[in-house]
């Protein structure tokens, strides 16, 4: 079993809908959750992180974080077809420890 | 800043050869990654560098594969000879090392496109 764990879709969904990406993770010792977001042909670019439990909102962005569930979301709000890209999902112990990825979620938004 | 340099951005060899990726990190950082990504097992941590020197490789295929940063401005990744199983995206990334309960952020370069025949 994979220590994170993401549906790598496609998701599809129209314009201005809200988008629900997910990960599970198998190690409660994570204390770090991120976001990715990659689009093609370039590197991953951070797009929010939260520390330990909780949630995050950021623009049109939120990311929330279940610990007694080992799951994380990020929701995309009015999505926009600039929005289409691979969402990875990323975990650390630590902020020195690496950082595990999920496989990454092809997301595209249609006009 | 340009932000993570890598070159080249494309490479097509042929199975045997040795390649050489190169990486410029962001003025500043002092942690270095190198990362590998393909269809099958997502994006890898090979090593990562602190300060020039190499703390963790233990996510370095094998023996074909090795790994420098000989000053805090450059570092390379080997593989020789090559395979076609080596066939992915390789980044680099960079990034600053802050207070302990701060997150330091990776910054990714573009990517190196490897192809081997």
């Amino acid at each position: 079993q994979k220590e994170v764990e993401q549906d790598p879709g496609p998701l599809s969904v129209p314009e201005g809908a809200i988008v629900s990406l997910n990960c599970t993770y198998s190690n409660s010792a994570f204390q770090y959750f991120m976001w990715y977001r990659q689009y093609s042909r370039k590197g991953p670019e951070l797009l929010m992180y939260t520390y330990s439990s909780g949630n995050k909102e950021d623009g049109r962005f939120t990311a929330q974080v279940d610990k007694s569930s080992k799951y994380i979301s990020l929701f995309i709000r009015d999505s926009q077809p600039s929005d289409s890209a691979t969402y990875l999902c990323a975990m650390k112990y630590s902020s020195a420890s690496k950082i595990i990825f999920g496989s990454g979620t092809r997301l595209s938004i249609r006009p | 800043d340009a932000g993570v340099i890598q070159s080249p951005r494309h490479e097509v060899t042929e199975m045997g050869q040795e390649v050489t990726l190169r990486c410029k990190p962001i003025s500043g950082h002092n942690s270095l990654f190198w990362y590998r990504q393909t269809m099958m097992r997502g994006l890898e941590l090979l090593i990562y560098f602190n300060n020039n020197v190499p703390i963790d490789d233990s996510g370095m295929p094998e023996d074909r594969f090795s790994a420098k940063m000989p000053n805090a401005s450059f570092s390379t990744l080997k593989i020789q000879p090559s395979e076609p199983r080596d066939s992915a995206v390789y980044f680099c990334a960079s990034s600053a090392d802050l207070a302990e309960l701060s997150y330091n952020e990776q910054f990714f370069g573009p990517g190196t496109r490897l192809t081997v025949l």
